[in-house]
């Protein structure tokens, strides 16, 4: 099945700072990389995605690259804001659209204010 | 958007005994929903994945005997844990596939279940 790593495990920045968190995946069959964020105890929201017809996809201060050569996606967060800090995971669907999501080991950020 | 309730949010039980855990799509249908498992400050493993009308697959390592899954309607799955034991204890949380709307799969709040 797919394998998913994700890099880094802690990111700490300033307020305002950009984050990135960057994800590879196994299988060259894979699709679609949508992105979670997860509070606490909460159930992981979706915060964006990207299927593999497109390189990169934008929706205000958060954006996601993929380059299916290298088979590696990439969360990018602008200027960054307490409500941030959270467990991001990535993900890979190994089928056609959002069946069978496979995560990477999530990413934990903290916005320093 | 898209809501999947998860009922209960928690419950405690005795070794041995059995856990029900329903996942339900509220305003979709979901001919497939997800069964994952999250130890604390660990990743979503995925357990299986639940067909309307037909058996569940289920991933390497999940006994099937132990986590029964059911998925009897579009808006319904259903995961019983089997004769718990204390190793059972984790989060579960299930995820609905709007594949009309939207082909996303959307998260239930997760059931917190410990076994005493």
């Amino acid at each position: 099945g797919e394998n998913v790593e994700q890099h880094p495990s802690t990111l700490s920045v300033q307020e305002g700072d950009s984050a990135v968190i960057k994800c590879t995946y196994s299988d060259s069959a894979s699709n679609y990389f949508p992105w979670y964020k997860q509070e606490l105890g909460k159930r992981p929201q979706l915060i964006i995605d990207i299927r593999s017809n497109v390189g990169e996809k934008k929706d205000q201060r958060i954006a996601v690259t993929l380059n299916k050569t290298a088979k590696h996606f990439s969360l990018h967060i602008t200027e960054t804001q307490p409500e941030d800090s959270a467990v991001y995971f990535c993900a890979a669907s190994d089928q056609t659209g959002a069946n069978n999501l496979f995560f990477g080991t999530g990413t934990r950020l903290t916005v320093i204010p | 958007g898209a809501v999947v309730s998860q009922h209960p949010s928690w419950v405690i039980c005795k070794s041995g005994t059995s856990v029900k855990i329903e996942c339900r799509s509220l305003d979709f249908q979901a001919t497939t929903m997800f069964w994952y498992r999250q130890f604390p400050k660990q990743s979503l493993m995925l357990m299986a994945t639940s067909n309307e009308g037909s058996k569940a697959t289920y991933e390497q390592g999940v006994e099937k005997d132990k986590f029964l899954i059911n998925h009897a309607s579009l808006t319904l799955s259903t995961l019983t844990v089997t004769s718990a034991h204390p190793e059972d204890s984790s989060f579960y949380i299930c995820s609905a596939f709007d594949w009309e709307v939207t082909d996303t799969q959307y998260f239930g709040p997760g059931t917190r279940l410990t076994v005493l």
